[in-house]
């Protein structure tokens, strides 16, 4: 069964500190993503990548940086975490066929809250 | 900026009838595809449309395309208790290059069926 690895479902952490997020998948996909999900909000694309080493903004990259070394891992990266990133983030992969994105395999979500 | 609009936000029906969701945009997508989200996962691929017109079928669950590719809909004939979650839409714009391969996604319609 094709996965998308999230390394924690819950992570508490303080105002300041640099949280690392990671993400794995096994499918071999070429794209990568990292969403927020909050109420009334839905999803909101912060960064993508669809190469290794590359990586594009999405709709709200502020505050947040991402590294993908390799083909399988994206990390997503809170610089100094403060209580509005409190929130539910997801990661997703997709295979890149034809310039046109094919359905997404999320992760099971990391719930961090900052404090 | 594209958007999808999804009604209703919110539905809760008993057990056995029937219920039709909405997604709607002023831009024309190359594909759609409709998520479904239990509480606490990501959410899980259920079909991807790509031709004006075309319905899908996934046993109760039918899917359509609209003919201009602006819209779709969602009807699920006797709902039950295991349908209830997060359906959300998102689509596929007809650009190309590296921002080709994101999703557009509604806000979702939360779905609650009482047994």
């Amino acid at each position: 069964d094709v996965k998308v690895t999230q390394s924690s479902r819950y992570l508490v952490k303080r105002t300041g500190e640099k949280v690392f997020l990671e993400c794995v998948q096994d499918m071999d996909h070429e794209n990568m993503f990292w969403y927020r999900q909050d109420p009334g909000l839905g999803l909101r694309l912060i960064y993508f990548s669809y190469d290794v080493k590359m990586k594009e903004k999405g709709d709200i990259p502020e505050g947040y940086s991402v590294s993908r070394e390799k083909k399988e891992r994206f990390s997503l990266i809170l610089e100094s975490a403060s209580t509005n990133q409190t929130s539910m983030y997801l990661c997703a992969s997709s295979l890149a066929l034809a310039g046109r994105p094919y359905g997404y395999t999320f992760g099971s979500g990391t719930r961090l809250t900052v404090v | 900026t594209q958007l999808l609009e999804q009604s209703p936000q919110f539905l809760s029906i008993q057990e056995g009838e029937n219920l039709t969701v909405y997604c709607n945009s002023s831009s024309v997508f190359s594909s759609l595809q409709w998520y479904r989200q239990e509480p606490g996962e990501g959410p899980v691929l259920l079909v991807t449309v790509v031709t004006g017109g075309e319905v899908k079928k996934l046993k109760r669950l039918t899917f359509q395309f609209g003919d201009a590719r602006k819209d779709s809909s969602l009807h699920i004939t006797a709902a039950q208790p295991g349908d209830t979650g997060l359906y959300l839409c998102a689509g596929a714009g007809e650009g190309s290059g590296a921002g080709s391969y994101q999703l557009t996604f509604g806000k979702g319609t939360k779905l609650s069926v009482i047994p």
